[in-house]
């Protein structure tokens, strides 16, 4: 079965800084990555995904994401954090497609910006 | 959007008490889902359907169920709601053929 970590449960960066917040996963075969961001009081919206090719993708907001296999790894990042971004953060690694796609979530980052 | 919207939002109710929450989506997708998200645990999921007569225990089913009444209708059921199920659910959707789901904006549960 797969599995997520994210080590971190709680980040706090200043305004216009770079962040990096860190998803390991485990899966046997290859991962269908994802990143989604929760607002306070909101539902999750996705920021970004890795099926397959460049091992770099973009997203939303300016967030990028890259996958290394060698490290079980799917960062997440970005250059200059806005105070808007302060939310919490959710890595998930989907089982395949078809009737096999489920997705397995991490426990979350929360991210607070300072100004 | 308001391609999945779940109802109600917020609800309180007591123990023991029956709960339904709902959840319908204008995507056209086959697949539904429901998840609890409790703090520190991420989300869970609960049930699963990806047609009308297909549905699925997640990993934490025990004191659900589920009705799936239409493509685009996903119902919840609490048949008696015990305290430690309170949390926020949320509905997902997704493609036959695509890998993303998408998800509403939750009902936020509180058992007394």
């Amino acid at each position: 079965a797969q599995s997520v970590t994210q080590p971190d449960i709680h980040i706090t960066v200043s305004e216009g800084a770079s962040l990096e917040l860190r998803c390991n996963y485990s899966y046997g075969a290859t991962p269908y990555l994802f990143w989604y961001v929760q607002s306070p009081g909101q539902g999750l919206q996705l920021l970004l995904k890795y099926f397959s090719g460049d091992t770099l993708v973009q997203g939303i907001k300016g967030f990028e994401a890259e996958f290394k296999r060698s490290q079980s790894s799917f960062n997440l990042r970005k250059p200059s954090v806005h105070w808007s971004d302060a939310a919490e953060y959710f890595c998930a690694v989907g089982a395949g497609t078809g009737t096999a796609s489920k997705l397995t979530f991490g426990t979350g980052t929360r991210l607070q910006v300072t100004l | 959007d308001a391609d999945v919207t779940q109802t109600p939002r917020n609800r309180i109710t007591k123990t023991g008490k029956r709960i339904m929450l709902e959840c319908s989506q204008t995507k056209g997708h086959d697949r539904m889902y429901w998840y609890r998200q409790d703090p520190g645990l991420g989300l869970r999921l609960i049930y699963y359907s990806f047609d009308v007569k297909d549905i699925n225990k997640g990993e934490i089913s025990d004191g659900y169920s589920v009705s799936r009444q239409a493509q685009a209708k996903f119902s919840l059921s609490l048949e008696s709601a015990i305290p430690n199920q309170t949390a926020l659910y949320f509905c997902a959707t997704r493609a036959r053929r695509g890998e993303t789901q998408y998800f509403g904006p939750g009902t936020r549960l509180l058992v007394l």
